[in-house]
Order: C-alpha cells, then structure tokens, then sequence
C-alpha cells in the first residue's frame, strides 16, 4: 500500500542535542511539508518542497533544517536553537500545488 | 492569503445524534477546501474534498460539507453520529491558483457518549 512513512513514532531530545526524523513516501508525490501541531493551535508549516533539491520555510522555519535528496524523502532536523520543541510532527505530501495532501502518522518530540 | 475559524473547539453530542461542525473561511482568491479528520496519537485523514463541481460533498462514512461561497462557509455535518466518531476535526483552505500554503483551523474535538 502507498503511504507516507515517518519515524520514530516518539523521540526524546537533550539540552543542546539536533534530531532527525524521518520522513518517506512511496505515492510518488513532488511536493512535500513538515507541520508542527502544538494543542489548541491546529497545524503549522515548518518547510515544505515542490520538488527535489529545493525547499522554502514555512511559517515557523526557524529551529529546524531540511533536506531534500531524493523524492521519496524529507527528513526534518530539529536543532538546538528550536527552544521549545516538544511536539507532535506530521510529514505531508502532495501530487502537486492544491491538491489534497496525505499525511504520515506523526512523531512526538519530547524533552529530557 | 487565507485563513479559517472553526469557532467551536468542542462539541458534545449523544450516539445516533446529528451533529455540524463549522468551518468559515477568508480569501481574496477562489479556494479549495479540505476536512480532515484525526485520532489520538495519528496523523490526519482526509474525510473530503469542494475543489469544483457540485457544492455538496460527501464522505464514504456518512459526513458531508457543503461549499456555500455567500457565507463563505464550509460546515461538516452527518445525521446520525456513531461512537467512533469521537475524534478532532480539521478544515483546511487553499488557494486554488499558484503554489499556496495549506490553511487549518485550529480544529473541533466532537465527543461522542452513549
């Protein structure tokens, strides 16, 4: 089955430590997003990709670093200047610009 | 650009009830417009889809959302709701022209109880 896949389900960051999560798709979509979903304040963009080697920041890019490599794959770093990142991350993506995106299962990042 | 007010953060309701969740918007641009739906600890499923056509929508469990472009609104509704409905609700706006950024409101959590 196509699908987005994302890991790890939970992540644990310490002071001053980057993190990666992983994010893959195999529905041959060119455009995908990173949200970042906080409680009471619905979903917002982090980065996001039209198509491969190029990304644009979202509405909250600082604290956070992408790539994009190859199609299938959009990891996210969460660096240490991200001050507050205890979240819920959700991975995207998209046949093109307007179309329904599809989402991954989500990552919950949490501080020690 | 667009925003979206879902003006009801919660919304209880008894099994076999009818329910509407609403969902107005704003936009200086002919938009599409999107209900997502999302359960504890997962990401979000697309319940449907107004990109043109007729103005009413329905999902293959029973919602529907009507696209009223007066009021710009885009209310989610289903006659009879069932346990497994309990959930939060997403509706989203985009620009239909260009490349433009997804939209959500801040959602509707809709509590279901026997």
């Amino acid at each position: 089955d196509g699908g987005i896949t994302q890991s790890p389900k939970y992540l644990f960051r310490k002071e001053g430590q980057n993190v990666t999560l992983s994010c893959e798709q195999n529905l041959n979509h060119d455009a995908m997003y990173w949200y970042r979903q906080d409680p009471g304040q619905g979903l917002r963009l982090i980065y996001y990709s039209q198509i491969v080697n190029d990304f644009q920041k979202g509405d909250i890019a600082e604290g956070y670093s992408v790539s994009r490599e190859k199609k299938e794959s959009f990891p996210l770093t969460v660096t240490s200047a991200q001050k507050n990142p205890t979240a819920f991350y959700l991975c995207a993506s998209s046949q093109g610009a307007n179309q329904p995106q599809h989402f991954g299962d989500g990552t919950r990042l949490s501080i020690l | 650009a667009q925003s979206v007010t879902q003006l009801d953060s919660q919304v209880p309701v008894f099994e076999e009830a009818p329910v509407e969740l609403r969902c107005n918007y704003s936009s200086s641009v002919s938009v599409y417009l999107f209900w997502y739906v999302q359960y504890p600890n997962q990401g979000l499923q697309l319940l449907l889809k107004y990109l043109s056509g007729s103005t009413l929508v329905e999902s293959i469990n029973g919602f529907e959302a009507e696209f009223n472009k007066s009021q710009t609104s885009f209310h989610l509704r289903k006659p009879s709701v069932h346990i497994s409905d309990t959930a939060e609700y997403f509706c989203a706006v985009i620009g239909n022209t260009g490349f433009q950024k997804l939209v959500f409101g801040t959602g509707t959590r809709l509590l279901v109880s026997p």
